[in-house]
């Protein structure tokens, strides 16, 4: 298994500019999340989901949209990029307590980005 | 939301040396889980704890639910214990289906 995997590991855009992060995972989890780390901070929630086609919101989602098409793929989308959007991404999958499954979290190696 | 408080924020150790790290929660939860966040960057997981004493070589968890706190003990440290500590937890009661995280203990291990 490779776990979860995240593309691209490091990107620069300019202001106004709109990227998507890209997030895949190959264990059949059902949750999924997109967390931003800012410098000598902690995790904070920008959107998750609880299965295909089933997104919500987290702490912080202004200026980020979410899909959940397959099971397997969970991108972010940047829509106009600011420099407040600077921060290291990362996305991270479990299973659900539903599916009776531990819900252990694995995270990605993260998306380095820098907003000019 | 439920509010998540890891202490010390701040640790610095001589190898060999023994810690305990805390996090405290302010509402019962459902799942409580201590990460682990090299100077790379890479997050791991160590632990799901939500109730409870789990062990792992030198490291191990307790989780007293009732009381709303965990704690992460360190034996033996090692210079490659370094980074930072994540406690992060699920309100059993609110409808937010992710885990909250605290801001984290930096702890620096010396040889």
């Amino acid at each position: 298994n490779a776990g979860v995997t995240q593309t691209p590991k490091f990107q620069v855009l300019k202001t106004g500019q709109s990227m998507t992060l890209q997030c895949a995972q190959d264990m059949n989890h059902e949750y999924m999340s997109w967390y931003r780390q800012d410098p000598g901070m902690g995790l904070r929630l920008i959107h998750y989901s609880v299965g295909a086609g089933i997104t919500d919101q987290g702490e912080v989602p202004n200026g980020y949209n979410v899909s959940r098409s397959t099971t397997e793929d969970f991108p972010l989308r940047l829509l106009s990029a600011a420099p407040s959007q600077t921060s290291v991404y990362f996305c991270a999958s479990s299973y659900s307590p539903v599916a009776g499954g531990k819900e252990t979290q694995y995270f990605g190696p993260g998306t380095r980005l820098l907003v000019l | 939301g439920i509010q998540v408080e890891q202490s010390p924020p701040d640790l610095i150790l001589q190898e060999g040396a023994n810690s305990t790290l805390r996090c405290n929660f302010s509402d019962s939860v459902n799942n409580l889980q201590w990460f682990h966040q090299n100077p790379w960057g890479q997050l791991i997981n160590l632990f799901y704890i939500p109730s409870g004493t789990k062990q792992n070589g030198r490291l191990s968890a307790t989780t007293v639910a009732t009381e709303r706190y965990s704690l992460l003990y360190i034996s033996s440290s090692q210079t490659t214990d370094s980074g930072v500590y994540f406690c992060a937890v699920k309100g059993a009661a609110t409808g937010r289906r992710a885990l909250t995280f605290g801001s984290g203990t930096r702890l620096q291990v010396q040889p």
